[in-house]
């Protein structure tokens, strides 16, 4: 599975979007990119996740550059609830080896 | 719909104690996992399982052992538990498809060894 490099730690003032880079240079053709998040230490949460053209749902927005090396999860008005750790993971969703590998992801802070 | 249900929520087990961690999922979802998280870390793979009858190994699976006799059910064993094995387990499950949302994880189990 290719690796992923996030932030260790990011600071977001309340009511302002928030923007949650990831970098995964190594990514192969057929692996999505997944982000989660963990509030305090509660079990993770799925948020989002695509291949190559960017996606919204109800919780975020998720931009895929054209080249796919990175991504950038948007959350477009941050609150309090909001504060925790967000893993970007890339999957390959195939067969006998579909398995998430969490990295150490970032740790968001909004600020009231 | 209960989702990912974990038993017990918190354990303290005596070293060299065993114990069993309960998950169960009512999704018929084909694929389950089992993670450990210690304190302040991100979650490490401890084994997974692909359907009934097939389990294989992650990241960490040294002092545990799983089994997975029915697609709803697949239990962690800490055999001879160990300080080290202090941590919160996570159970998840998937399943692939069209609507696949990514994994549903269940609230954890905190396990202290004394």
């Amino acid at each position: 599975d290719a690796k992923t490099t996030q932030p260790t730690s990011m600071d977001c003032a309340e009511g302002r979007a928030a923007n949650l880079p990831c970098n995964h240079s190594t990514i192969s053709g057929n692996e999505y990119v997944y982000w989660y998040r963990q509030i305090h230490s509660q079990g993770p949460q799925y948020i989002i996740h695509g291949l190559k053209n960017n996606e919204t749902n109800e919780m975020a927005s998720l931009i895929i550059t054209e080249d796919r090396k990175s991504s950038t999860l948007i959350l477009p008005h941050a609150t309090l609830r909001d504060t925790a750790v967000y893993y970007c993971i890339v999957r390959v969703r195939l067969g006998r080896d579909d398995k998430i590998i969490f990295g150490k992801g970032t740790r968001l802070h909004i600020l009231p | 719909n209960a989702g990912v249900t974990q038993t017990p929520k918190f354990r303290i087990l005596k070293i060299g104690q065993s114990m069993t961690l309960q998950c169960t999922q009512d999704m018929n979802h084909n694929y389950m996992y089992w993670y450990r998280q210690d304190p302040g870390m991100g979650l490490k793979l401890i084994y997974y399982s692909v359907g009934a009858g097939i389990t294989d190994k992650g990241e960490v699976p040294n002092g545990y052992n799983v089994s997975r006799s029915t697609t709803e059910d697949f239990p962690l064993r800490l055999e001879l538990a160990a300080p080290s094995q202090t941590s919160v387990y996570f159970c998840a499950s998937s399943s692939l498809g069209v609507s696949n949302y990514g994994y549903t994880f269940g609230s954890g189990t905190r396990l202290t060894v004394v």
